[in-house]
């Protein structure tokens, strides 16, 4: 029962480089969402997804894009790395609109 | 719009002390109400819960009461610990329409418990 996994744990990147953060979960949740966790901001929500194929914008999207070719996985793309988007990066699924949220361990993001 | 508002912190206890943090809420409709806590460097996890009006959400000794007439989901715990420091977030979570299930966070409070 590994829940919601986050890869990877830790990275740096140099602006203007790309990246993917993988998220997956095994509980066949529809709903998955991408968070971002900022010093004093609490978090906020980048993109979401209510099942396979269909994805939204949440709060803070910009520089951000998502995709959800399967139920399991939800991957968060950086297109073009900038230091604003230095944080701390939370994937979460739910089964319901009333039902906790299951978060991953998060992945910390750098970039220089 | 839709969002949640936390007492600010730091918030500093000795132990056995009484904790409240408040949190009030603005939503249209009838919307879910969650406590989650942040240990130090570990992601969030669900402390409570509660789903509708009057509603109490309980657990490791932590109490939240869903009031409307108020909105407010204020946490309460009558004797915390040093192992409760930590950061707490107050969420809500909406039943309808295209923001179905995500959260809307305040934006925490820490709590730093001193023996």
């Amino acid at each position: 029962n590994a829940g919601v996994t986050q890869t990877p744990k830790f990275q740096v990147l140099k602006t203007g480089q790309s990246m993917t953060l993988q998220c997956a979960q095994d509980m066949n949740h529809e709903y998955m969402s991408w968070y971002r966790q900022d010093p004093g901001m609490g978090l906020r929500l980048i993109h979401y997804s209510v099942g396979a194929g269909i994805t939204d914008q949440g709060e803070v999207p910009n520089g951000y894009n998502v995709s959800r070719s399967t139920t399991e996985d939800f991957p968060l793309r950086l297109l073009s790395a900038a230091p604003s988007q230095t944080s701390v990066y939370f994937c979460a699924s739910s089964y319901s609109s009333r039902v906790v949220a299951f978060f991953g361990q998060g992945t910390r993001l750098t970039v220089v | 719009g839709n969002s949640v508002t936390q007492m600010e912190g730091p918030v500093t206890l000795s132990e056995e002390a009484f904790l409240t943090i408040n949190c009030t809420y603005t939503a249209t409709g009838y919307p879910s109400l969650f406590w989650y806590v942040q240990y130090p460097g570990e992601g969030l996890q669900l402390l409570l819960k509660a789903t509708k009006a009057d509603d109490k959400g309980s657990n490791k000794g932590f109490e939240a009461t869903y009031r409307k007439e108020t909105t407010s989901f204020h946490l309460e715990k009558g004797s915390v610990q040093v192992s409760d420091s930590a950061v707490y977030f107050c969420a809500l979570s909406l039943s309808y329409g295209g923001s179905q299930g995500n959260l809307i966070f305040g934006k925490g409070t820490k709590l730093s418990v001193k023996p």
